[in-house]
């Protein structure tokens, strides 16, 4: 199985600042991987696809990058409704796996 | 509005079962693929079924293989997962989720409880 590795596990930020949270696969995922947003109490939502497109409707300050075993997902200009977990998650096999989640307050 | 709607969650005595329904509206259900996720409370997400548009491909996590059966009926715009022998260690918010590999809409989530 494919082992995502996600980093930090919990992170604190200042509105206005740059968060950039990683993703170590520990084999090639060739860009098969999503990140996911869930704030408090509610369902995940889709952000980023693919490594770095972004879903319909996302904000323009979330970003990814990232390539072979190596990912980002960066959320310029930080705002008080982004604060949640985020999930990343590869899709280049089955079975399919997610990080453990990095939890986003504001400090 | 693509919408979908979990149900059937409930407290289940351990080696029990249970079946949790997922009714699809919003969109071509029978076009999609279709997935379980679950979250342990206070936990992260951890994938546990997938289907294909046509059930023609249908895969599970290792740790529900021989146990979960995931299902659908496109007639009925509808997702199943029956879950059988049920651990302690199922307890968890499931979640259905739309999509082949990256899922674009999920749920709101059906809890299951897994205790004596």
């Amino acid at each position: 199985d494919i082992q995502m590795t996600q980093s930090p596990a919990s992170l604190s930020a200042s509105l206005g600042e740059t968060v950039t949270i990683e993703c170590r696969a520990s084999e090639d995922i060739y860009n098969g991987l999503a990140w996911y947003q869930q704030k408090p109490g509610k369902s995940p939502q889709l952000l980023i696809y693919n490594a770095n497109s972004l879903h319909t409707g996302v904000p323009s300050r979330f970003s990814g990058s990232g390539s072979g075993t190596q990912y980002s997902l960066k959320i310029n200009s930080l705002q008080s409704e982004d604060v949640a977990s985020y999930f990343c998650q590869q899709y280049y096999d089955y079975p399919y796996t997610f990080g453990a989640g990095t939890k986003l307050e504001l400090k | 509005e693509v919408q979908l709607v979990e149900s059937g969650g409930g407290l289940v005595q351990p080696g029990r079962s249970l079946k949790l329904s997922c009714l699809a509206s919003g969109f071509t259900f029978s076009n999609y693929g279709m997935n379980w996720i679950r979250q342990a409370p206070g936990k992260g997400l951890e994938w546990v079924a997938s289907i294909s548009s046509s059930s023609s491909y249908i895969y599970y996590a290792d740790t529900v293989k021989g146990r979960f059966t995931i299902s659908r009926d496109n007639a009925k715009n509808t997702l199943y997962l029956q879950m059988t022998s049920l651990r302690s260690e199922d307890t968890a918010l499931y979640y259905c989720a739309r999509g082949t590999e990256v899922m674009d809409a999920w749920g709101q989530g059906a809890s299951v409880t897994v205790s004596s």
